[in-house]
């Protein structure tokens, strides 16, 4: 069945620092890839998605490119913010799948002043 | 209002109680899913309604029963539950079940559940 893996947490980094959450997948057939974010106090919502190889899905400063050679879809930001603490989820939606979408387990992100 | 939006966003009940969540969205989605996100726990798919009609029962125990009297409207009614049942439980809907963009799900902000 699929399968998303995700960075376990939790990461700490200082303010402008790089980010990288790493996520790999395993699909059948040809997926779309997404990340959400949760705020604290909050459901997900959507940050960006790639729905072919080679996508390279953006929003709000973070990037992730999808890897079909390599299965997977990192997260990156060239320079966090106190205000991107939150917890990120890796997922995919595979059509044959009845429309369910495979959520990794959540990297939670601590970024320091 | 936009989006999803689920009432009441916090709910403390008894074991021996009867409850229910309710999940509006105003989207114009014809899919919409409860999930249960439990602390330190993956985030656990429990139903999957596609045009008002059940598609996906994940093992949910019997107590907890959802209905979708609309396209637009999911319920999931909680009756003698258990303290292990107290978690986040989130709605989302999304355009299709389909594959591609379609499937980017919108949540709700959730209903925090404690169960004494």
């Amino acid at each position: 069945g699929d399968s998303v893996t995700q960075m376990e947490g939790p990461v700490t980094l200082s303010e402008e620092a790089f980010l990288t959450i790493n996520c790999t997948y395993t699909a059948t057939g040809y997926p779309s890839l997404f990340w959400y974010v949760q705020y604290p106090g909050e459901g997900l919502q959507l940050l960006l998605k790639a729905t072919k190889a080679d996508d390279k899905g953006s929003n709000k400063g973070f990037e992730a490119t999808y890897r079909k050679e390599t299965t997977s879809f990192h997260l990156e930001k060239g320079s966090v913010q106190v205000s991107d603490s939150a917890v990120y989820f890796c997922a995919l939606s595979d059509g044959g799948n009845a429309g369910k979408s495979t959520f990794g387990d959540g990297t939670t992100l601590t970024v320091k002043p | 209002e936009t989006g999803v939006t689920q009432t009441p966003r916090h709910l403390v009940m008894g074991m021996t109680n009867k409850k229910s969540l309710k999940c509006e969205q105003h989207l114009g989605h014809n899919a919409m899913y409860w999930y249960k996100q439990s602390a330190k726990k993956p985030l656990e798919l429990m139903f999957v309604y596609s045009l008002e009609e059940r598609v996906e029962n994940n093992s949910v125990p019997s107590r907890f029963s959802p209905e979708c009297p609309n396209s637009s409207h999911l319920f999931l009614h909680l009756h003698t539950l258990q303290p292990e049942d107290s978690a986040l439980y989130l709605c989302a809907s999304s355009q299709d079940i389909t594959s591609g963009s379609y499937n980017e799900q919108f949540f709700g902000p959730g209903t925090r559940l404690t169960v004494l």
